[in-house]
């Protein structure tokens, strides 16, 4: 069946950048019919997308983040990474990736991963 | 771009139905939404998306107990038989013409 995983320092400097990596089974992340994405929860904010990765490299991002992100996709590995520049506090949360629906129904997510804890802090 | 409200809580009692709601913003009659289960100290669970007809598309292994409905801005998770596990977060999300993803701030449903 289809995993997601999440991996990363689950501590991060101020002004650094986060990077994770999401491992995928059960299905290719290079086979066209999906979007990968990136969505982080935290308390004050709730569920918030970051953006999504498509194979080739396409990508769209939440205007909000989009200045500090970059993410890409390795169809060797079956993964696909997100990077956040210039953290602050504001960036604490849980980090999720998903498979996204949008080239097939609609942007939704029909897997999830088990989400990782990212801290910034000095 | 499309917004979700859902009321931050909800109760009922084990073995009850329960119906959330999920509302869309106006001018948005026509959009699509997905429901989604967070059971404590766990990751998000696609449960269905609810079309604007009430047309269905459920998540794998997700039991006929949960269903979905439409009826104008708002979009329906009615939980049937519910079950002590039952007790979750739920949250909704759409999404708009540029495909930009708004999640609804969840409803917090409490088994009695």
């Amino acid at each position: 069946q289809v995993q997601l995983r999440e991996s990363g320092p689950g501590l991060v400097k101020p002004s650094q950048t986060l990077s994770l990596t999401c491992a995928v089974s059960g299905v290719s992340v290079s086979s066209g019919r999906y979007y990968w994405s990136w969505i982080r929860q935290s308390a004050g904010k709730g569920l918030e997308w970051i953006g999504r990765v498509y194979t080739g490299g396409s990508t769209s991002y939440n205007p909000s983040l989009k200045s500090r992100v970059t993410m890409s996709i390795d169809t060797s590995k079956n993964q696909f990474s997100l990077n956040l520049s210039s953290v602050t506090a504001a960036d604490t949360a849980i980090y999720y990736c998903a498979r996204d629906l949008t080239f097939q129904e609609g942007a939704y997510f029909d897997y999830w991963g088990q989400g990782t804890l990212v801290t910034v802090s000095s | 771009q499309p917004v979700v409200t859902q009321s931050p809580s909800a109760s009922a009692s084990l073995g009850a139905s329960v119906r959330l709601t999920c509302t869309l913003s106006n001018g948005h009659i026509y959009y699509a939404i997905a429901w989604h289960q967070q059971q404590p100290q766990k990751g998000p669970r696609f449960l269905m998306k609810v079309d604007s007809d009430g047309s269905l598309n459920r998540g794998d292994g997700i039991p006929d107990r949960f269903s979905g409905s439409s009826s104008g801005t708002e979009r329906y998770l009615t939980i049937s038989s519910l079950q002590s596990e039952d007790e979750a977060d739920y949250y909704c999300q759409t999404w708009g013409s540029g495909i930009e993803v708004v999640f609804g701030g969840g409803t917090k449903l409490t088994v009695l």
